[in-house]
This record gives C-alpha cells, sequence and structure tokens, in this order.
C-alpha cells in the first residue's frame, strides 16, 4: 500500500529564512499531490495542489515541487515568519478523486 | 459563510455507549469524508461518500458506521464505543471538480473511558 513518509522531528528556523519541507512517498506516482496547513486544535486547510505532470506550483511565498522519479515532494515557504509556524501535511490521491492518504506532518517552528 | 460543522467539538463518554457525531456543510458538496487523527499516524480515512445514499468504507472503518440521506448531513455513529476510538475526528467535504481537495470541520476530540 502507499506510504507517505514527511519529517517526524520539528523544523526550527529563524524568520526571514526559506523553510522547505519534504514528502515522501513509495509505491506508485499519484496524479496528484496536497499541501495542507493545520493549525493547533484547528481542522487541516488546504494550501496547494501539483499535478504530476507539473513540476513546480507557486502560491505567494508559497513554492511546491513534485519530482515523480524521486518520488519526493518539497513545500518551501519563503521569507518565513512566526505565524507560518503550524503543522504541514502532504496528501496524495490513492484512486483519481476518490481517496486521499494523508501523511503524518511535519511541525514547523518559526522563531522571531 | 462556507463551512464544515462538527458537533460535539469535545465528547467523553464510556465503553459501549453508543453516540452520534453529526457533520454538515452548507457548500452543496457531493463527496463527504471522516477522518480519524492520532499522534505519529496522520489522518486516516474512516468512510466516505460520493453522493446521497453511497458510502464505501476508507482505511479504518471497523467500529464506525456512517449515513448519507441528505446531500448537507454525514453523521458517523460508533455503536460500542472503545478505548481504542479515542481520537481525533475530522469530518470533511469536497466539490466533485476539485480533484478532492478537502474542506475540513473544526475536528471533535472523543475520549473513551
Amino acid at each position: 500500500s502507499q506510504k507517505i513518509e514527511q519529517n517526524s522531528e520539528a523544523l526550527n528556523i529563524q524568520e526571514g529564512k526559506t523553510a522547505t519541507l519534504t514528502c515522501n512517498y513509495t509505491n506508485y506516482s499519484p496524479a496528484y499531490l496536497q499541501w495542507y496547513r493545520q493549525d493547533p486544535g484547528r481542522g487541516p486547510v488546504f494550501l496547494l495542489l501539483i499535478r504530476e505532470n507539473e513540476k513546480e506550483k507557486r502560491k505567494e511565498r508559497l513554492k511546491v515541487t513534485f519530482d515523480t522519479t524521486l518520488k519526493q515532494s518539497l513545500f518551501h515557504i519563503t521569507a518565513s515568519q512566526p505565524a507560518d509556524s503550524a503543522t504541514y501535511l502532504c496528501a496524495l490521491d490513492m484512486e483519481y478523486g476518490n481517496k486521499l492518504v494523508f501523511g503524518a506532518g511535519t511541525i514547523l517552528r518559526v522563531k522571531s | 459563510e462556507a463551512q464544515v460543522t462538527q458537533n460535539p467539538r469535545y465528547l467523553i463518554t464510556v465503553t459501549g455507549k453508543k453516540l452520534t457525531v453529526t457533520c454538515s456543510q452548507n457548500m452543496n458538496h457531493e463527496y463527504m469524508s471522516w477522518y480519524r487523527q492520532d499522534p505519529g499516524l496522520g489522518l486516516r480515512q474512516i468512510y466516505y461518500s460520493m453522493n446521497v445514499e453511497v458510502t464505501d468504507k476508507g482505511d479504518v472503518p471497523e467500529g464506525y458506521k456512517v449515513s448519507r440521506k441528505e446531500k448537507r448531513n454525514f453523521p458517523l455513529i460508533l455503536e460500542s464505543p472503545s478505548p481504542n476510538q479515542t481520537s481525533l475526528y475530522f469530518c470533511a467535504s469536497s466539490p466533485p471538480t476539485s480533484l478532492n481537495i478537502q474542506y475540513f470541520g473544526a475536528g471533535t476530540r472523543l475520549s473513551v473511558l
């Protein structure tokens, strides 16, 4: 079955730096990959979606890459701010349009 | 305001006492889903529904039931809760053309004693 690996250790960075989070998956490549943000005590919020034929997607300070050869997605936050501190989840489709599989998430802490 | 509403937000119960967690969305989404979130395991799908009267098992359906009698509502039923169902539960919905982008509720924290 599909497995997703995200860094279990928290990522601590200084304000203004670029945060890079990793999502690795095994087995078959998904048709698309999604990233969500989750704050304590709240439900995940969708951030970005990237399709298998896209190498890179950007939205404001966020950038996602998708390397189907490496079976990896990288999520970048440039000019990070303390308000970016949260848990970030990646999710892959299992059956097109029916199911998502989520990673356990990586905690990001941005210090001022 | 477009949202997914879950109730209750917090629930403490005892083993074997049937309970229902309600979920309602006001976005006219066809797809709805229930997840549980446990430390280190991420979000795992319990059940999902593609439309009214259409439901299917997710990855961890044992001990849970769902129904979809109306498009907006998708309740999660625990007929006989056990301590291993202590978890944080999320309901989510998704429009049909969105490549399964999920809109989540605020979550229900359940403790089964």
